[in-house]
């Protein structure tokens, strides 16, 4: 089965750091990307970045660049997101998502997120 | 690409036939997909290049459109189809999503 896994629910101070986790289980972690999607409190989506776990490439959403590092551990089939310095306009759901695209029968591109994890609530407060 | 979905937030009764729409501020051919998210639930996709239902999804729900104008649809509303549906484009390689419609029953 087809599973992206995230860590625990996480508290945090104002200008600590933080590393939270999406563990992937029932395919090729080096074959997809996996996505990082935020969701505060009330609040819509917003995609975040994205990374090919192969060669590690990212690629981010110009308003999250700079602000959080996302990674992933090939040996665990793992992808991480990560802050330096928490504030406390951080404080929402994450959400990962495995991100699928081939070609249909028409030869046109298809590409969304067809997997998501669970999520991980980040709260930030002194 | 800026992705503006209206309405925010729509009343209506089971049987009804629901209408959301989504404006690119740019021509994204037919890279739009939407999600539905249950409360307390991760999304989960419902169409796909604008108009290509994902397996498993029942038929009442639709979507149309291609450039910059794009429609989801749900005919005959369901007590269960009760969520937010958010459009979200995919030409590479920003994911914006749109702000979310809130569904609610009378």
């Amino acid at each position: 089965e087809v599973q992206l896994e995230q860590s625990g629910a996480e508290v945090r101070k104002p200008g600590e750091s933080l590393k939270i986790s999406c563990k992937t289980s029932g395919f090729k972690f080096n074959n997809y990307w996996i996505a990082w999607v935020r969701q505060q409190p009330g609040k819509g989506l917003e995609w975040m970045g994205i990374i090919y776990p192969s060669d590690s490439y990212t690629t981010y959403n110009p308003s999250f660049q700079g602000q959080v590092t996302i990674s992933a551990d090939k040996s665990t089939s793992t992808a991480f997101l990560q802050w330096s310095s928490l504030r406390a306009s951080d404080t929402a759901l994450y959400y990962c998502a495995r991100r699928i695209y081939f070609d249909d029968v028409n030869g046109n591109l298809v590409d969304f997120f067809d997997i998501w994890g669970q999520g991980t609530m980040v709260t930030v407060s002194s | 690409i800026q992705m503006t979905q209206s309405p925010s937030s729509l009343s209506t009764f089971v049987g009804d036939r629901v209408t959301i729409t989504c404006q690119a501020s740019q021509d994204i051919r037919h890279y739009l997909n939407w999600y539905q998210q249950k409360p307390g639930k991760a999304p989960k996709v419902l169409i796909y290049n604008a108009s290509n239902l994902e397996t498993g999804v029942p038929s009442r729900f639709s979507g149309s459109g291609s450039g910059t104008d794009f429609t989801f649809t749900i005919s005959n509303l369901q007590p269960e189809d009760i969520a937010t549906y958010y459009c979200q484009k995919s030409d590479n390689p920003m994911y914006t999503f749109g702000q979310g419609t809130k569904l609610e029953i009378k």
